[in-house]
């Protein structure tokens, strides 16, 4: 399977709290993107970061990259109760097939 | 406002029982993508669009079939709906591959 891996499955914390989640792949890539979704909802494009690039940073998001390991991290920085939703990484590969391979999602919950 | 808009938002069909799910944006764009999403799992793709370009996925089993009439519209059918095909189906756009993707709210199936 071409899918990355997320990491944690899941993560609880309380409001305020910074919250960190990983995500692995497994193949060259163009780009790599980070997606929300609320419960019931489509997913939500938040930030996208290039294979050249190392970090980014939108708001209260901080996005790294690590290509010789080929992972990434989103930070969301003092976190509200309105974060809480699945936040799911996706690449796009370098072959030139139009599509994203989604990774396996972390599931967010932010405790008021 | 510009938007990915999925209809119905719930779909209740019988076992076998032919379904269209249907989808329309007005971002103009290039690509739209058809995914299934199950239970606390990521969105899998089963096919795209590029303009009039159909591109299916490998897995996607054949009971699956989509058209796109023209650049804003874009259908789902499935022909004879199992009970393992209930599931969360999400259209999404992009102005290139590769792009950020906009997903409407997506239409839950369901079969009797």
């Amino acid at each position: 399977s071409q899918q990355g891996e997320e990491d944690p499955q899941a993560l609880s914390i309380q409001e305020g709290e910074n919250a960190t989640m990983n995500c692995s792949y497994k193949t060259s890539i163009n780009n790599l993107q980070w997606y929300r979704q609320n419960s019931g909802r489509g997913l939500v494009h938040l930030i996208l970061i290039r294979s050249n690039e190392r970090e980014k940073h939108s708001g209260r998001l901080r996005v790294t990259l690590d290509t010789s390991k080929k992972s990434s991290s989103l930070l969301i920085t003092a976190s509200r109760a309105a974060d809480t939703a699945s936040y799911f990484c996706a690449t796009e590969d370098n072959f030139g097939n139009e599509k994203l391979t989604f990774g396996t999602g972390t599931r967010l919950t932010i405790i008021p | 406002d510009a938007m990915v808009i999925q209809n119905p938002r719930y779909q209740v069909t019988q076992f076998g029982k032919p379904v269209t799910l249907s989808c329309s944006q007005t971002l103009n764009h290039n690509v739209m993508y058809w995914y299934q999403q199950k239970s606390s799992q990521a969105p899998k793709l089963l096919f795209h669009y590029y303009d009039k370009d159909f591109n299916n996925e490998a897995d996607t089993p054949d009971n699956f079939q989509s058209r796109r009439p023209n650049t804003s519209f874009c259908f789902l059918d499935i022909r004879s709906p199992g009970l393992g095909d209930a599931a969360m189906y999400l259209c999404a756009t992009s102005r290139e591959g590769g792009e950020p993707q906009h997903f409407g709210d997506g239409t839950r199936l369901s079969i009797l």
